[in-house]
């Protein structure tokens, strides 16, 4: 199955600022998928990445606050903005595995903001 | 607005079959059924999918309805390590998101 490279796996910020997250793929794939889980709840997509393309955002996300970008097949970045204790979460970026079927998750990038 | 139902949370003791139902009562007829587990805070893992015939493998078992309005994971020899939130998820195949229900949560007693 594919394998997916996330950095950073947690980090503490401050609110105000910004955090880039980076996910790698071994192989490469049309869409890149990148999902937010809050504490105790399930798993929410924030958008989709298409290389060559602007992401499409779900309901409730804005390019604003979650630019990212999609600069080749295997790569991916999400950044979260003007970060505030709301944002703290894990985010997970997704990619469809052709070969098995089903998706392969990163392990997940575990932010807190104070 | 997740289109699967599954109960909150199972027990099962070790080294027993734990079977996990889910509800998909909507289901398309280009749509799999997946299921993914996710151990505590780690990125969901994949276990298996199927679409309407009964799939196996190394992880688990699938065992679709033939109105396919229902189906139950079986894992056959539950261990410790097996702890985890289930989630079963409706999706077409081809590059379509998944939507998260809230899973079920399965706890192994030793």
């Amino acid at each position: 199955s594919a394998v997916i490279s996330q950095k950073p796996s947690r980090d503490i910020c401050q609110r105000g600022t910004s955090l880039t997250i980076q996910c790698q793929v071994d192989s490469q794939v049309t869409m890149m998928f990148w999902y937010r889980q809050q504490p105790g709840q399930s798993l929410t997509l924030i958008a989709t990445a298409n290389q060559g393309s602007e992401a499409t955002y779900e309901s409730g996300f804005v390019i604003d606050k979650f630019p990212i970008s999609r600069p080749n097949l295997t790569f991916s970045t999400l950044t979260v903005s003007n970060m505030s204790p709301e944002d703290s979460s894990i985010y997970l970026c997704s990619v469809e595995d052709l070969r098995r079927g089903g998706y392969t998750f990163g392990s997940g990038t575990r932010l807190t903001v104070v | 607005d997740a289109k699967t139902t599954q109960p909150p949370s199972m027990d099962c003791a070790e080294g027993r079959a734990a079977n996990l139902p889910c509800n998909h009562s909507t289901i398309s007829g280009n749509e799999y059924v997946y299921w993914y587990r996710q151990i505590h805070s780690q990125g969901p893992q994949y276990i298996i999918h199927g679409l309407k015939n009964n799939e196996t493998n190394e992880m688990a078992s699938l065992i679709i309805t033939e109105d396919r309005k229902s189906s139950t994971l079986i894992l056959p020899h539950a261990t410790l390590r097996d702890t985890a939130v289930y989630y079963c998820i409706v999706s077409a195949f081809g590059n379509e998101k998944l939507t998260f229900g809230t899973g079920t949560r399965l706890t192994i007693i030793p």
